[in-house]
This record gives C-alpha cells, sequence and structure tokens, in this order.
C-alpha cells in the first residue's frame, strides 16, 4: 500500500512563476518530511525537509509547509527557474521505523521560458 | 568529499542470469540503504544496513534478493536468478544518522530481458 501519494503527475510553470507541489500520506507515524529532486539519469538529490514539529521551513527559493491535521505537505518553489525542470519526490519517515524513507511516485515540473 | 558511487551505470543480463550491483557509501556514513524504481513509479525501499549488520530487510522482494555488507564499507546486491520483473533502477543510499536526509548515487538500471 502506497503511503505518501503525489496525485499530481506533472506540473507546468512559466518562468519566474511559483511552482507548487502537493503531497498526502496517510501514516500518522510519519515524523520527518523530505523532498528531493531527481534529474534523468541521476539519483534524487536533496532538497529540503520539515520536522513533524514544525509547520513551515524556508531555504532561499524553497520553502516547504506541513498540516499535520490534513496529513498534507507543499512545496513550493519562489521564483520558478529553468533549471527546476526535474522530476520531484516526496519522502516521509517515522522513528518506529528507523527512518526509512516512503516516496511518492514524483511530478515532473516543467519550467517553460 | 566523493558521493555515493554505484557500478555498473546500466546492466542488461537475460532471465535467469545473475548480476551483482555495487554500492560505495560516502565515507563515514554507517547507515547504508537500497532502493529500487519501477516502471517509473515509486521508489521504494529495499534494506537498510547499519555498518556491517542489516537493519531491515523488510523490502527485499524475495529469496532471489542478497545483501551484503562486508566490513561495513561497500555493499553489494545480488540477484540470482534474475527475473523479468526485476527491472528497474536501483538506487543507493547513505547517511550520517538514521535521522536526516539520505545521500543517493546515481543509480543503477537493470533491464531483464
Amino acid at each position: 500500500d502506497q503511503q505518501v501519494k503525489q496525485n499530481s503527475p506533472s506540473l507546468s510553470v512559466q518562468e519566474g512563476r511559483i511552482s507548487i507541489l502537493n503531497c498526502d500520506y496517510t501514516n500518522s507515524m510519519f515524523d520527518y518530511f523530505l523532498w528531493y529532486k531527481k534529474y534523468p539519469a541521476e539519483g534524487p538529490t536533496f532538497l529540503i525537509s520539515i520536522s513533524s514539529i514544525k509547520d513551515k521551513n524556508e531555504d532561499g527559493r524553497f520553502t516547504v509547509f506541513l498540516n499535520k491535521s490534513a496529513k498534507h505537505l507543499s512545496l513550493h518553489i519562489v521564483p520558478s527557474q529553468p533549471g527546476d525542470s526535474a522530476v520531484y519526490f516526496c519522502a516521509a519517515s517515522a522513528l518506529s521505523n528507523d527512518y526509512k524513507l516512503s516516496f511518492g511516485a514524483g511530478t515532473t515540473v516543467t519550467v517553460r521560458a | 568529499e566523493a558521493g555515493v558511487t554505484q557500478f555498473p551505470s546500466h546492466s542488461v543480463i537475460e532471465k535467469g542470469q545473475t548480476v551483482t550491483l555495487r554500492c560505495d557509501p560516502i565515507s563515514g556514513h554507517d547507515n547504508l540503504y537500497w532502493y529500487r524504481r519501477v516502471m517509473g513509479k515509486e521508489i521504494k525501499f529495499l534494506l537498510h544496513f547499519v555498518k556491517e549488520s542489516k537493519q531491515d530487510e523488510s523490502g527485499m522482494p524475495n529469496n532471489r534478493f542478497l545483501a551484503e555488507r562486508t566490513g561495513g564499507t561497500y555493499s553489494t546486491l545480488k540477484v540470482q536468478p534474475a527475473e523479468l520483473e526485476d527491472s528497474g533502477v536501483y538506487f543507493c543510499a547513505s547517511s550520517q544518522r538514521a535521522y536526516g536526509e539520505q545521500y543517493f548515487g546515481p543509480g543503477t538500471r537493470l533491464t531483464v530481458t
């Protein structure tokens, strides 16, 4: 059973605009969440994370929001740049599972010039 | 600092043959993970080593898969005999501690024909 879901397989956004990627999870034991970015033929690269004790974490152009009651998190990229075109994976982990990562299926972001 | 490396980058084998994948984690990282991505779906956990010990192998599909981490350094993942459904991209990741981000290698693309 897939415990982390990214319901939008793709997203197209104009350069300079905001990209919003969404992720839902079902396991209430998850207490640490991460976003990874992946280019073709490369491994996932860590982007940003958030602990369940927080509801927001910001790092430059990237902000992750966590809504625990809704079991939902989102990644905001502002402003979007052509180099942001990639597949973005949401991942979640739990102390009870030794923090092994459960991934969503990914969202392909295309930034148009 | 060198990142996680994996060898080979691509392997094509026939059904019934044996393949061994290798992962060299970042130096000093005690935690080593294997993941697999099949048919562009979500990345799924296979197993987790802490040093040379298997901490969690709950994601291993069946007994045709054997992972080792001799001396707590590099790890190998052997598939014997390979089946068509084993095709996919196998990622290795490492981390200093279980909590926090994991650093991924570029992956090994396995094609079983």
